[in-house]
């Protein structure tokens, strides 16, 4: 059993489109992330949620909206794509006390053209 | 802010070679710290932890040692396989800490 999946694995797609990536994890974490990992591998977090509440916002344009219908899911929906936004996303979960590390999904590689 | 400073790779060994990688943080309090390991189109995994001064995480032939002193948690192995050919993170996390990620160390082992 995949502990954290994300799909799709790969994305291709035009700028100006809206694409969704969704994530789900079945260790009964609290706690679910989405990173960002650039062409060199800098890995920047996006959003963090616990139990379905927003906890981190970092920087990031509006256009990208994180949504978690129940702490299992959290998913990345992102509009108006720029070439900008090509990279690795990846989604993790951890439980949110005491020092459990991030469990992560195997990315989606999204490419926009 | 919190952050994480990991030595540039590419680190590139032959096979059997020792391995160090570098690690250095900066967080206020004491954070747990944490090594994960990337393979090719995959995620990140957990290698090893530390979650308080002094303590030694170690996995698979690699450890690493929590220096509040030296706020440091350099990587380590004896001996190096071609498998071990991969991204190496350093990362800090726990409690309030908002889990931060070094830059990645690539590894590269020759036969």
């Amino acid at each position: 059993d995949t502990a954290v999946s994300q799909t799709p694995k790969y994305l291709v797609t035009q700028m100006g489109n809206d694409k969704s990536i969704k994530c789900e994890q079945n260790l009964g974490h609290d706690t679910m992330y989405w990173y960002k990992q650039d062409s060199k591998k800098f890995l920047k977090i996006m959003f963090s949620y616990n139990n379905k509440e927003l906890i981190i916002n970092e920087t990031v344009p509006n256009r990208f909206s994180p949504k978690s219908p129940d702490k299992a899911h959290l998913n990345l929906h992102i509009n108006s794509l720029e070439l900008g936004d090509s990279a690795v996303y990846f989604c993790a979960s951890s439980q949110s006390h005491g020092n459990s590390p991030l469990h992560f999904g195997n990315g989606t590689r999204l490419t926009v053209t | 802010g919190d952050s994480v400073t990991q030595m540039e790779g590419p680190v590139t060994l032959s096979e059997e070679a020792f391995l160090t990688i570098n690690c250095t943080y900066t967080a206020t309090g004491y954070p747990s710290l944490f090594w994960y390991v990337q393979y090719p189109g995959e995620g990140l995994q957990l290698l090893l932890k530390a979650t308080k001064a002094d303590d030694k995480g170690s996995n698979k032939g690699f450890e690493a040692t929590y220096r509040k002193e030296t706020t440091s948690f350099h990587l380590e192995k004896g001996s190096v396989q071609v498998s071990d050919s991969a991204v190496y993170f350093c990362a800090l996390a726990g409690g309030s800490y908002i889990p931060t990620f070094g830059r990645g160390t690539s590894l590269i082992v020759h036969p």
